[in-house]
Parts: structure tokens; sequence; C-alpha cells
């Protein structure tokens, strides 16, 4: 596709249930971000895939938070039993190889938990 | 580990104001520096780069010089529209480190008056 591409672009779950937020980065890039965005915050990092090094996942909140990239392509973020805490919108980017090349941003995914 | 420390918002200026946007930063590594915006309604996207010292990004009026020996990177433009009411964003990612990841700074809201 001509951009990075998030879905779904709203959710709205009960607390406690689990949810699956999808990305699919711009083809033949190697990097790949998943970051957190709560309303009228900054951008919080979450987790980073680059190639098929292990990713870094220090910026995960909790283990209730889970991510997996299926080789260079579509990536899973994953959030079980969600909290109200969780509510924010989450941003998938990916870069050609990341560190100094531009990152380019999906739009995201609005989660609410209710 | 990096960090960016960018100014608080939000910030509101009449047309054609100077506009500056203070943003320091620390790092391990050789830092890449840059600033993204985020305007109303659109994902966030690259605004300018800077990938070694006293290199200057510019773009749409916007500039910013990597300062080693202040740790900053300041963005600036002379003459602003409204059309540049946006949040924008300094972030850093740091090569030579085990750090590749992009961090972020906070997000400066900036609403330009006609």
């Amino acid at each position: 596709g001509a951009g990075v591409s998030q879905s779904p672009s709203n959710k709205v779950t009960e607390k406690g249930k689990d949810v699956e937020l999808r990305c699919d980065p711009i083809s033949g890039h190697t990097a790949l971000y998943w970051y957190r965005q709560r309303l009228g915050q900054g951008l919080e990092f979450l987790i980073y895939f680059q190639g098929n090094s292990a990713p870094d996942k220090s910026g995960l909140p909790s283990d209730r938070f889970s991510a997996e990239r299926t080789g260079e392509s579509v990536s899973t973020l994953t959030i079980q039993r969600t909290q109200q805490e969780d509510s924010a919108v989450y941003l998938c980017a990916s870069s050609v190889t990341g560190g100094d090349t531009e990152a380019f941003f999906g739009q995201g995914t609005r989660l609410t938990v209710v | 580990g990096n960090s960016v420390t960018q100014m608080e918002g939000p910030v509101t200026l009449s047309e054609e104001a100077f506009l500056t946007i203070n943003c320091t930063y620390t790092a391990t590594g050789y830092p890449s520096l840059f600033w993204y915006v985020q305007y109303p309604g659109e994902g966030l996207q690259l605004l300018l780069k800077a990938t070694k010292a006293d290199d200057k990004g510019s773009n749409k009026g916007f500039e910013a010089t990597y300062r080693k020996e202040t740790t900053s990177f300041h963005l600036e433009k002379g003459s602003v529209q409204v059309s540049d009411s946006a949040v924008y964003f300094c972030a850093l990612s740091a090569r030579g480190s085990n750090d590749y990841k992009l961090s972020f700074g906070a997000g400066t809201t900036v609403t330009v008056r006609a």
C-alpha cells in the first residue's frame, strides 16, 4: 500500500476484554514501531521491531501487552484484560531501516475501554 | 537512556509572528534529531531532520540546527501562517548504542490566529 495502514480505526471495548490491533507497514520497511498517545499527551514508546533482531520491548507497560510481527510484514498489538487506563490512540510507524531514517506513521487506532 | 525535553505549550501566535520551540536532548551514541508535526485530523509526519552536529534541517520555512555543545535542536520559523497550527514533536534516535528507537518529546501545540 501507499502508506502505513492500521485497523480498526476505532475500537470500543468493555473492561476486561482482550483487543488486537493491526498494523500493515510500508512494503520493504524493516523497522516497525508501536506508540501510545493518551489524550493531550506525547508519544509513549511501546515496542520496536527491526528485521530479524529481537524486538525492543522495553516500553510495554505491563505483561497484559504483547506484540508480534510476521517477518517484515504485518504486526499485531494485543492488550489482554483491558483497563480504562488503556484508552488511548495507538500509533504504528515503519521506516526503511530504523535509526535515522524517516518514520512513516499510520492514522492510529483509537481505543476506548468502557 | 535517551530522552528529549521540549518546550511545553500551548503556544498561541498571530500570523506573521516568529515561532521558536525549544528542544534539548540527552543521548548516548551519535543521535540523529527530528521534528515531526501532527496537523489537525492527520497523522504524524516528518518535518525536518539533522543527522550530525552543526547540520541544519529545513522544510516549509521551518529550520532547526543540531547544536552538540548545547544539546539542543530548537525549531524556528520567521513568519507563521494559520496553516502552521499543529502539534510539533521533537525526537531522536541514537546510532552507536543499542537504542535505535525513536524517542519523542511531549509535543507542543501551536495555534496561529489570523
